[in-house]
């Protein structure tokens, strides 16, 4: 029963270069979502999904893209990585989108930028 | 907009002592109420939800009651164990188009035996 998968778990970049962040779910959730988590706060959206073809920008999207061609995958790339983006990257994951839906996350990722 | 105020942490005690994290929000309309717990190199995960005023949430020893006069959610256990040393967060998710979730900063919780 894996639910939401995050690869790399860790991953050092240098400024400019480019990686993607892999997130894949097998709960057939049509609602998937991009969060950063930096120390201190709380988690910020930066990308969410609502069906396959389908995303939109959330709170912190400037740097990031996405693309969903499946529901399982949903994966985030950073194009000119800055030392902005250090940080825990983490994908979840949700069956609609009412307010009372649990989201299920996965382990994240570690990004840093040197 | 919505927002979530959590207590600053850490929060250290002693196995067997009781645990209060408060939590406190403002929001439009009817949000529902989530805690999720995050253990070390983990992800979040749900520990209890409430979705209308009133409701108490529940789960593994701990609850927590929505309180719409007081615009509250606070965590409890009554008697906690090493094993429960982790983040807690408060959240407060809204419908609209998808589940927005405004998240609290987190509360570093570390039980000593």
């Amino acid at each position: 029963n894996a639910g939401v998968t995050q690869t790399p778990k860790f991953r050092i970049l240098k400024i400019g270069q480019s990686m993607t962040l892999q997130c894949a779910q097998d709960m057939n959730h049509n609602y998937m979502y991009w969060y950063r988590q930096d120390p201190g706060m709380g988690l910020k959206l930066i990308y969410y999904s609502v069906g396959a073809g389908i995303t939109d920008k959330g709170e912190v999207p400037n740097g990031y893209n996405v693309s969903r061609s499946t529901t399982e995958d949903f994966p985030l790339r950073l194009e000119l990585a800055a030392p902005s983006q250090t940080s825990v990257y983490f994908c979840a994951s949700s069956s609609n989108g009412d307010s009372n839906q649990p989201q299920h996350f996965g382990d994240g990722t570690r990004l840093s930028i040197l | 907009g919505d927002s979530v105020t959590q207590m600053e942490g850490p929060v250290t005690l002693s196995e067997e002592a009781f645990l209060t994290i408060n939590c406190t929000y403002t929001a439009t309309g009817y949000p529902s109420l989530f805690w999720y717990v995050q253990y070390p190199g983990e992800g979040l995960q749900l520990l209890l939800k409430a979705t209308k005023a009133d409701d108490k949430g529940s789960n593994k020893g701990f609850e927590a009651t929505y309180r719409k006069e007081t615009t509250s959610f606070h965590l409890e256990k009554g008697s906690v164990q090493v094993s429960d040393s982790a983040v807690y967060f408060c959240a407060l998710g809204q419908s609209g188009g998808y589940q927005k979730v405004t998240f609290g900063t987190g509360t570093k919780l570390q039980v000593i035996p």
